[in-house]
């Protein structure tokens, strides 16, 4: 099983700043990870899959990089709506799809 | 537009069985695979299980092997899962969701909580 670690746990940043999230795979997952947003009460949101291609309607400030073990999702502003825990999931070697454990970002 | 409604959701003791329904509309729901994926109370999301469009090949996390059974009914548009042998650990809201990898739909969620 292919295991997905997320860094950091919480991001604390005001709104218009400039967010990095990390995700990092067990082992190489080439490009198959995707990028899920959720807000409390809400189910997923699909942002990036491809591990860089924006799913349709997604703003473009959200923006998927990386690949192979090393991932990164940027937020370039960050807007009131944005504040949600996002999740990484690799597709590359399944069953199971798995997610790492999630970062929070959260108002400064 | 597409639209995941899941059901059947509620309170269970442990041992006990539920069956999950997911009712299905806005799109050609027998040429599209499904999964279901659930989510602890304050916790990740984890993969439960897979279905192809045709119903003929399954796939089931380690966790919930041997206990619980996804069906699909085509004709009818609808996705269900046997939960049997529930156990504490299984209370989480489980989540409906349409394609093979990449999930770009997902239902809102039931919840099933398993408590004595």
């Amino acid at each position: 099983e292919i295991v997905m670690t997320q860094s950091p746990a919480t991001l604390s940043v005001s709104p218009g700043a400039r967010a990095t999230l990390s995700c990092r795979a067990s082992q190489s997952v080439n490009s198959n990870l995707a990028w899920y947003q959720q807000k409390p009460g809400q189910a997923p949101r699909l942002l990036v899959y491809g591990a860089s291609l924006r799913a349709s309607g997604i703003p473009a400030r959200f923006s998927g990089s990386g690949s192979g073990t090393e991932f990164t999702l940027t937020i370039s502003s960050l807007q009131s709506e944005d504040f949600a825990v996002y999740y990484c999931q690799q597709y590359n070697d399944w069953p199971p799809l798995t997610f790492g454990g999630g970062t929070k970002v959260e108002l400064k | 537009e597409v639209e995941l409604v899941e059901s059947g959701g509620g309170l269970v003791q442990p041992g006990g069985s539920l069956r999950l329904s997911c009712a299905a509309s806005g799109f050609t729901f027998s040429s599209y695979e499904m999964n279901w994926f659930r989510q602890a109370p304050g916790k990740g999301l984890e993969w439960v299980s897979y279905i192809s469009g045709s119903g003929n090949t399954k796939y089931y996390a380690d966790s919930v092997k041997g206990r619980f059974t996804l069906s699909r009914d085509n004709a009818n548009n609808s996705l269900y899962l046997q939960m049997n042998s529930l156990r504490v650990e299984d209370t989480a809201v489980y989540y409906c969701a349409r394609d093979y990898d990449v999930i770009h739909f997902w239902g809102q969620g039931t919840l099933v909580a398993v408590s004595s």
